[in-house]
């Protein structure tokens, strides 16, 4: 149980391009996701936490109009990177949790390399 | 906020050997203390975690013990295998808020 998918797994688009990611709960209502970027041999930034129907919450320093997050279902969020530059190119992992639990369960990730 | 440090960043030891992972937190309202796993290029995987209440916790090869008094947490992995090979990371969070706060991670190495 308490799988997490992500697609795409691998991304590779232009400078200028926008990208949306998928981070699905596959067997479980996952009230609040979360979303983490990660750099080479670093450890996991957290971006933004969603819950369902409200609007994401940002960690200090992260641009919300350039990473958008939706979480319009119980088992759906959506990070779409907008006018991706290449220093966006990085690791983005997202995590989900159910109401009553502490536990985060981690996607698989998604590599985006942005040209 | 809170602030968790973690060592060693890398650990090299013999296949059969133990591996221990030390991890210290700032926030004394922290009560939750999750250990992940993380293979090269894949998303984190839950290994083991361990809340406020307890102060041990096993899992076959894995256990984890928690000193609230002096706010740091370990990883003990016994018996150690070349699959153990990762980057281990740990985390802190109370639970009100539910961010997780990371270690920098911990390159293990299980030479054969």
């Amino acid at each position: 149980g308490a799988v997490v998918s992500q697609h795409p797994s691998r991304v590779i688009c232009k400078s200028g391009t926008s990208v949306k990611i998928e981070c699905r709960s596959l067997d479980f209502q996952a009230t609040t996701m979360f979303w983490y970027r990660q750099f080479p041999k670093q450890s996991l930034m957290l971006m933004a936490t969603s819950n369902e129907g409200s609007k994401a919450t940002y960690e200090q320093g992260v641009e919300k109009d350039k990473f958008l997050i939706n979480h319009a279902s119980l088992t759906l969020s959506t990070l779409t990177v907008t006018s991706a530059h290449p220093e966006d190119s990085s690791f983005y992992i997202c995590s989900a949790k159910w109401t009553s639990g502490d536990t985060q369960y981690f996607g698989p990730g998604t590599r985006l390399t942005v040209l | 906020g809170e602030n968790v440090e973690q060592h060693p960043s890398t650990l090299s030891v013999q296949e059969g050997d133990s591996a221990v992972i030390k991890c210290t937190y700032s926030d004394s309202a922290s009560n939750y203390f999750p250990w992940y796993k993380q293979e090269l290029g894949k998303g984190p995987q839950l290994i083991i975690d361990i809340r406020s209440n307890v102060g041990e916790k096993k899992d076959q090869r894995i256990a984890v013990t928690l000193n609230k008094t002096a706010k740091h947490f370990s990883l003990h992995i016994t018996e150690t295998q070349p699959e153990d090979s990762a980057v281990y990371f740990c985390a802190a969070s109370i639970a009100a808020g539910n961010k997780l706060t990371f270690g920098g991670g911990t390159r293990v190495l299980v030479k054969p």
